[in-house]
Parts: C-alpha cells; structure tokens; sequence
C-alpha cells in the first residue's frame, strides 16, 4: 500500500479566498486523483492528475475553480478557488502506486468549512 | 463504468459474520468488483477486490458468483471497530481500452455492529 498525507488537515476559510491543498505519497505513483465529499454525501471525484500532463476534470469540475498542480510523481496539489459555502466538504486525495497493481488508495481527507 | 446496488444499511452482532451484498448486473468481462469501507470522518479504506475468482484477504473475504452479476464481502468475525459505510465498486481494468479507470462511488451500505 501506499502512505499518504494531507495538508492542512482542516481548515476554516473565509468567502472569496483560496485554500491550496497538498497531497504527500510515500512512493512513486503512476495517477493521483482528487474527490470531494459533501456533507452527508459519497466521494465525487473532481479530477485525474497524471505527471507531466493537464488534469483530467470530471463534469462539473473546472480548472479556474479547482486548478490542479502535478509536478512530480510523488506530490500534488489542489486549489479551491474563490470559495463560497457550498465548497465546505472534505476533499481527498487518492493514488494509484505502480507496484500496487490495480488498486486505489485514499488519504486521510482535508476538512474545509468556509464561512 | 458498470453500477452498483447495495442495501443502505445492515446491522450485525459483534464477533458474527457480517454478509454483505452487492449487485452488479450490467458488470462487464473487463472489470473488477472493489470494496472500500468509510469509518467516520476518515479516508476510504481498501478491502479487497476480484474479478472472478473468490477472494480472501487478513481483512475479508470476497464470494463474487459464476456469473458475476452479484457479490458478497463477508468480514468473519465483526468488532465494533467495522461500524462504517462499505462502498462496493466496479472498475474497469487498467489497460483495457480507453482511460475511464476512476473509481465511482455510490451510496454504499452503513454497517453498524452492536455489542
């Protein structure tokens, strides 16, 4: 399995501000993924990023809204831009490691409450 | 990628088997049946996956039928610590045409374990 760390852990922002996302893996992964988890609701994936080529965003993503950085195998990053409210959930990265075969794992979530 | 069909919730007697289902009846020949759990607050946790042949694992076993249109994640002996949302996944195959490989959650089934 693979070892991933968050940063910041939980964050408490303000409207009309970004917050920057981290994402740690322990090893050299082939995809990184991002979901958002809603309050009371499942995982929604926001986008595929893949080093050294643009993320893939999932309908009703878009980069000005959630821009995505990648710039090696082992780290990424995730901006949730111009925030409101509704962007309070926990937003969670995931990896697919290359010896791991097929299997995905997550981390352990950043919890965002915007006011 | 294939849908899924899980009760919304199961209770189970601490130190039983906890039996549960999923069905999954448009699964195609190239794609895995995965398990992920959900203990509150934290991040997705990987069980076990199979594509059809039974699987079994420290954490679980994994009964997909010959027909692969339906599965069963049996955890031997419950403890407390297995309350959690248990999210049964059908994924395509890396490799297998195409780029889809994310995983999709659905609304999973809350399993709580009662001493």
């Amino acid at each position: 399995s693979a070892v991933i760390s968050q940063k910041p852990s939980r964050d408490i922002c303000q409207r009309g501000t970004s917050l920057t996302i981290q994402c740690q893996v322990d090893s050299q992964v082939t995809m990184m993924f991002w979901y958002r988890q809603q309050p009371g609701q499942s995982l929604t994936l926001i986008a595929t990023a893949n080093q050294g080529s643009e993320a893939t965003y999932e309908s009703g993503f878009v980069i000005d809204k959630f821009p995505i950085s990648r710039p090696n195998l082992t780290f990424s990053t995730l901006t949730v831009s111009n925030m409101s409210p509704e962007d309070s959930s926990i937003y969670l990265c995931s990896v697919a490691p290359r010896l791991a075969g097929e299997t995905q794992y997550f981390g352990p979530g950043t919890r965002l409450l915007v006011l | 990628d294939a849908k899924t069909t899980q009760p919304p919730s199961m209770d189970c007697a601490e130190g039983r088997a906890a039996n549960l289902p999923c069905n999954h009846s448009t699964i195609s020949g190239n794609e895995y049946v995965y398990w992920y759990r959900q203990i509150h607050s934290q991040g997705p946790q990987y069980i076990i996956h199979g594509l059809k042949n039974n699987e079994t694992n420290e954490m679980a076993s994994l009964i997909i039928t010959e027909d692969r249109k339906s599965s069963t994640l049996i955890l031997p002996h419950a403890t407390l610590r297995d309350t959690a949302v248990y999210y049964c996944i059908v994924r395509r195959i890396m490799g297998s045409g195409g780029s889809n490989y994310k995983l999709t959650f659905g609304k999973g089934t809350l399993l709580t374990v009662n001493p």
